[in-house]
């Protein structure tokens, strides 16, 4: 059974760098099969996008946050990471971690199974 | 504002039909990409409820069911119960731009 877990700061001072990090059992990052992703939340608010990534580091964007997001794979710990730079109150969300749900397809893909999710406060 | 147009809230009572409509365009829905569903309770982790238009993952009821037809999806809940009050949210992919998954704003369903 496949489980992802965030973890990282639940504060970040505004125009820092949030860094979040999901760690992945049950399945093998290396493997290459499926694609990684980042997903945030902010209180009441509705799902958004951020990225994904490939096991070979390859990587696509939410064009909305392309210009501050990194998103960047560890396989020796089976783990990927978030890096948002900038951050302002609008950044404040629960962010999850998820994988594809289909094997290797970057685009047409749902979800499936998600992390917790752990919240992330922008604020001074 | 999403990209793909749903509801902001609908209703019913226990043992009706609903349906919750996900209205996209040629860039997402329409470029025959696929939409997917996801279910959540206040305060938990999004539940991938219909996959690849019209597919449920295992021990989603069968009370659940997708469609999609043209540049629109729908998602419909028969013998609607209590416990079925909760978010919806679909999602697919949109060309524009440079390529995005997106999603939906999320309806809330209401069991009356």
């Amino acid at each position: 059974q496949v489980q992802l877990q965030e973890s990282g700061p639940g504060l970040v001072k505004p125009s820092q760098t949030l860094s979040l990090t999901c760690t992945v059992s049950g399945d093998s990052i290396s493997s290459g099969t499926y694609y990684w992703n980042w997903i945030r939340q902010p209180a009441g608010k509705g799902l958004e996008w951020i990225g994904l990534i490939y096991s070979s580091g390859s990587t696509d964007y939410n064009p909305s946050l392309k210009s501050r997001v990194a998103i960047s794979v560890d396989t020796s710990k089976n783990q990927f990471s978030l890096r948002l730079s900038s951050v302002t109150a609008a950044d404040t969300a629960v962010y999850y971690c998820a994988r594809d749900g289909r094997p290797t397809t970057p685009r047409d893909n749902w979800f499936d199974p998600w992390g917790q999710g752990t919240l992330v406060t922008v604020s001074s | 504002q999403s990209v793909l147009t749903q509801p902001p809230s609908v209703s019913g009572a226990p043992g009706q039909r609903v349906t919750i409509s996900c209205t996209g365009n040629n860039s997402n829905i329409g470029a025959t990409f696929d939409v997917h569903w996801y279910q959540q309770f206040p305060g938990t982790v999004p539940k991938l409820l219909i996959y690849a238009n019209t597919n449920r993952p295992s021990g989603v009821p069968d009370r659940f069911s997708g469609s999609k037809s043209g540049t629109s999806a729908s998602l419909a809940i028969t013998g609607l119960q209590a416990e079925d009050e909760a978010d919806y949210y679909c999602q697919s992919y949109d060309l524009s731009l440079s390529g995005s998954r997106v999603f939906g704003g999320g309806t809330k369903l209401t069991v009356l």
